[in-house]
């Protein structure tokens, strides 16, 4: 059984536009995530996280959003770049930081 | 930023020989480092987590004996893929935690393929 779900195995969005990656944990101990960006055939870069404290972390073009009570997050990319075209995972953890679980993660084509 | 390197980024070996990959945290201590596993078009499975001077904790379904792995400094962790066979041909990524972060610090990746 899946913890982590990306019910969405691929994105396009327009050059300038939002993109939107969901992700829906099923451990309701989990608490804290996180947020990767990977390329093909390069090992994955932090991109930003949240802990269950919070509802919301932005940093820069990226906004993570997080509803506890429905065990969701969300990661916001604004203005969208052809640069940000690649793999997006999303990784939980029960115990602040260890032993991370990784969604099967979403691959976000920007399209110029 | 923290940087995590492996070595190497690629290896081609024979079915029966073993092979050994190297990660490093080069610019902080990693107390514990973490090894993934990626099906191609899949997500990355985490094989193991290892503490510095102490036992690798290997997650279910991942053979201790197959994949040996030594965290012999705060720096370094090595994985040993041994009596390889074709079906470990994989993508191996590592991680390493800062010790007071949360975050963990990926390296590039070693493609294995086994002949």
């Amino acid at each position: 059984d899946q913890q982590v779900k990306q019910n969405s195995p691929s994105l396009s969005v327009q050059e300038g536009r939002i993109s939107i990656l969901n992700c829906d944990y099923t451990n309701s101990m989990f608490d804290y995530f996180l947020w990767y960006k990977k390329y093909p055939a390069e090992g994955p870069t932090f991109l930003i996280s949240i802990s269950s404290i919070k509802d919301k972390n932005e940093d820069g073009r990226f906004t993570v959003f997080l509803n506890k009570s429905a065990k969701h997050l969300s990661l916001h990319i604004v203005p969208s770049q052809p640069g940000d075209s690649a793999v997006y995972f999303c990784a939980a953890s029960a115990n602040y930081g260890q032993n991370f679980v990784f969604g099967p993660g979403t691959r976000l084509s920007v399209l110029p | 930023g923290a940087v995590v390197s492996q070595h190497p980024s690629w290896v081609i070996c024979k079915s029966g020989t073993s092979v050994k990959i190297e990660c490093r945290s080069l610019d902080f201590q990693a107390t514990t480092m973490f090894w993934y596993r990626q099906f191609p078009k899949q997500s990355l499975m985490l094989m193991a987590t290892s503490n510095e001077g102490s036992k690798a904790t290997y997650e279910q379904g991942v053979e201790k004996d197959k994949f040996l792995i030594n965290h012999a400094s705060l720096t370094l962790s090595t994985l040993t893929v041994t009596s390889a066979h074709p079906e470990d041909s994989s993508f191996y990524i590592c991680s390493a935690s800062l010790r007071q972060g949360y975050e963990q610090y990926f390296g590039p990746g070693t493609r294995l393929t086994v002949t």
